[in-house]
């Protein structure tokens, strides 16, 4: 069954402070690797989507990074505005289905 | 480009009553999805729609969840005689279904309280 199991659960970082996002994948036939951003009591926001192996994408402070098993959300020089949770999801062939991760929660510290 | 919409944005409502909810998707996005989440958790795939039709639902999904999508456009999310156990926030999110293209953007969210 498909599954999405994203670590840490939680991080805190100082202000400047890069550090990665993890996100581990079991999937038949990646159709797409999805990272949003939610804050609370808000819908997610998305960031990025991922279809192949070595795929990256970036966004300001975020680059996204795929392998055939897991993807990483590269924060660099965070500041406390990137504090909120990440999600992570994948879609997998013969489906419309997202399945979602957990999330991180990223509190960034001035 | 105004976004997903949803309303209501909270709803608060007793045992055994049933509810609705709307979600209007970002004009032209024929891609229209229903979720589910708690506290805690990522969303629940609920429903899938490709214009008017139903294409996808969750296993999961009680026989007391109905959703619609009449004209392709709107779409609307019913839970019949509401549990204490459905109280969660209910996303809607689109996408514009171009070959290729599968970024979901998501609506605010309905929260919902079953007392």
């Amino acid at each position: 069954e498909d599954q999405v199991t994203q670590s840490p659960e939680a991080l805190r970082l100082q202000e400047g402070e890069s550090s990665s996002l993890n996100c581990s994948y079991t999937v038949s036939g990646l159709r797409g690797l999805f990272w949003y951003r939610q804050d609370p009591g808000k819908g997610p926001e998305f960031l990025f989507t991922l279809y192949s192996a070595g795929e990256e994408k970036e966004k300001e402070r975020l680059k996204a990074t795929l392998t055939k098993k897991e993807s990483f959300l590269h924060i660099t020089a965070p500041k406390p505005e990137d504090s909120a949770t990440y999600l992570c999801a994948v879609r997998g062939s013969g489906t419309y289905k997202y399945i979602f991760g957990t999330g991180t929660r990223l509190k960034v510290l001035a | 480009d105004t976004g997903v919409s949803q309303d209501p944005r909270h709803k608060i409502t007793k045992r055994g009553q049933n509810v609705t909810f709307r979600c209007d998707p970002i004009s032209e996005h024929n891609r229209l999805y229903w979720y589910r989440q708690t506290l805690g958790q990522g969303p629940e795939f609920l429903t899938y729609f490709q214009n008017e039709a139903q294409l996808e639902k969750s296993r999961l999904l009680s026989d007391r969840f109905s959703a619609e999508r009449p004209k392709g456009s709107f779409s609307t999310l019913e839970i019949q005689r509401t549990e204490q156990g459905d109280s969660a926030m209910y996303l809607c999110a689109s996408s514009s279904g171009l070959a290729g293209v599968d970024d979901q953007y998501f609506g605010p969210g309905t929260r919902l309280l079953v007392l």
